[in-house]
């Protein structure tokens, strides 16, 4: 069974200081990973993924992820945000052939001005 | 931009009434989910439904729930005999097909409140 962990459930920061939100994963088979966020009121969107290839992923909003195998995390990082960027952001993995996204427990980023 | 809407966002009920949560998948997606989140717990994947029938479900997913596409619109979860314990978010989700290239489009959530 896949397992994710996301150790940090709230993550404050200032507006324009970088930020990382941690993602650890537990999987005997390979993984697709993905990052969800979820903006008040609204439902999970997906904020970027990594199926094969280029181990370092990118958002259009400056978001990156870096699939990290040894380590088995997928850590998510940006390096100056913003007020808009307040959200809950879910980690999450998927076993290869399943359908089902398996989601660590999510962590809130609020940005002080 | 097509979504995924869910009503109603909100739903008080009874312990051991019955529920039916409702799902508008984005119309051309073939594959349909639903995941709970109980309140400061993980997001869990509750079942998923291809060509009206369940292609893959959780333990979770026992006999007191089931789901049905009744018409070409709607994807809805009942649950039979509502548990305190049931009271959480309900989200749908639906995607073009299973594969990982296509992505899940998640609703708002419905959450769910059993007295």
């Amino acid at each position: 069974a896949q397992s994710v962990t996301q150790l940090d459930s709230q993550v404050p920061v200032f507006e324009e200081a970088p930020v990382e939100l941690r993602c650890n994963y537990s999987s005997s088979v390979s993984v697709y990973l993905f990052w969800y966020v979820q903006y008040p009121n609204q439902g999970l969107q997906l904020l970027l993924k990594y199926l094969s290839g280029s181990t370092l992923v990118e958002s259009i909003n400056g978001f990156e992820a870096e699939f990290n195998k040894s380590q088995t995390s997928f850590h998510l990082r940006k390096p100056s945000v913003h007020i808009s960027d307040t959200a809950e952001y879910f980690c999450a993995v998927r076993k290869q052939g399943a359908q089902k996204l398996v989601f660590g427990q999510g962590t809130r980023l609020t940005i002080n001005p | 931009e097509p979504e995924v809407t869910q009503t109603p966002s909100h739903q008080v009920t009874q312990m051991g009434q019955e529920v039916i949560l409702r799902c508008v998948p984005i119309s051309n997606h073939l594959y349909f989910y639903w995941y709970r989140q109980i309140l400061g717990q993980k997001v869990e994947f509750l079942v998923s439904f291809y060509n009206n029938e369940i292609s893959e479900k959780s333990e979770i997913f026992d006999d007191q729930f089931s789901v049905e596409r009744p018409d070409g619109s709607n994807f809805t979860l009942k649950i039979r005999s509502t548990k305190l314990e049931d009271s959480a978010m309900y989200f749908c989700a639906s995607s073009l097909d299973w594969s990982s290239y296509n992505e899940q489009f998640f609703g708002p959530g419905t959450r769910l409140t059993v007295l």
